[in-house]
């Protein structure tokens, strides 16, 4: 089956730098790729996602990189703020899975 | 509109009990996930229904587990004879039509302790 990798496990980056957190994953028939927001207590909410026939998407400070040969992708938060502190787990799904296997998530901290 | 709707929200019972998880989905979705997440952890996939049936079932832990989905929308996960590491964050989630690039909405989770 999917197995999904993702670093770091904490990440900590002064207010308005860049964060950027990786995955990668095993199987190649994967084709869908989405990333989700924890907040402490509350659900998981997808913020971004991209599927296997593109290479980058973006949504205003968040973006997305896949590389399908290398099976990694990336999420990418320019000029963070206070309200970007979460957990952030990456995912995946395709290849005849049916469910999503998730990364072990990144706890992102916005130093003030 | 209203999301994915979960209860009880939270639940303690005693090692050895049986307890039922409800889980509501998006009115329309024809999909239907259950994850748990363990205390730090990530999601961990259990069971996923496309209407009424459950072509995978290959995530559940044991055979302690099971669930069942009726008219295609509310699903119960029932668990027997609960143990200690049951212990966990149940998650529900459903999607449109569940295709791979499907987007899948979480619920607010229930909150499983087993003393």
């Amino acid at each position: 089956g999917e197995n999904v990798e993702q670093h770091p496990s904490t990440l900590s980056v002064q207010e308005g730098d860049s964060a950027v957190i990786k995955c990668t994953y095993s199987d190649s028939a994967s084709n869908y790729f989405p990333w989700y927001k924890q907040e402490l207590g509350k659900r998981p909410q997808l913020i971004i996602d991209i599927r296997s026939n593109v290479g980058e998407k973006k949504d205003q400070r968040i973006a997305v990189t896949l590389n399908k040969t290398a099976k990694h992708f990336s999420l990418h938060i320019t000029e963070t703020q206070p309200e970007d502190s979460a957990v952030y787990f990456c995912a995946a799904r395709g290849g005849g899975a049916d469910g999503l296997t998730f990364g072990k998530g990144t706890h992102l901290i916005i130093q003030p | 509109g209203a999301g994915v709707s979960q209860s009880p929200s939270n639940k303690v019972t005693e090692k050895g009990k049986d307890v039922e998880l409800r889980c509501d989905p998006i009115s329309g979705h024809t999909a239907l996930y259950w994850y748990r997440q363990s205390l730090g952890q990530g999601l961990e996939f259990l069971i996923y229904f496309q209407g009424n049936s459950a072509p995978d079932k290959s995530g559940l832990p044991s055979d302690r587990f099971s669930a069942e989905r009726t008219g295609g929308s509310v699903s119960t996960l029932t668990i027997q004879r609960t143990q200690q590491e049951d212990s966990a964050v149940y998650l529900c989630a459903s999607s449109l039509v569940g295709l791979a690039g499907d987007t899948q909405y979480f619920g607010p989770g229930t909150r499983l302790t087993v003393l």
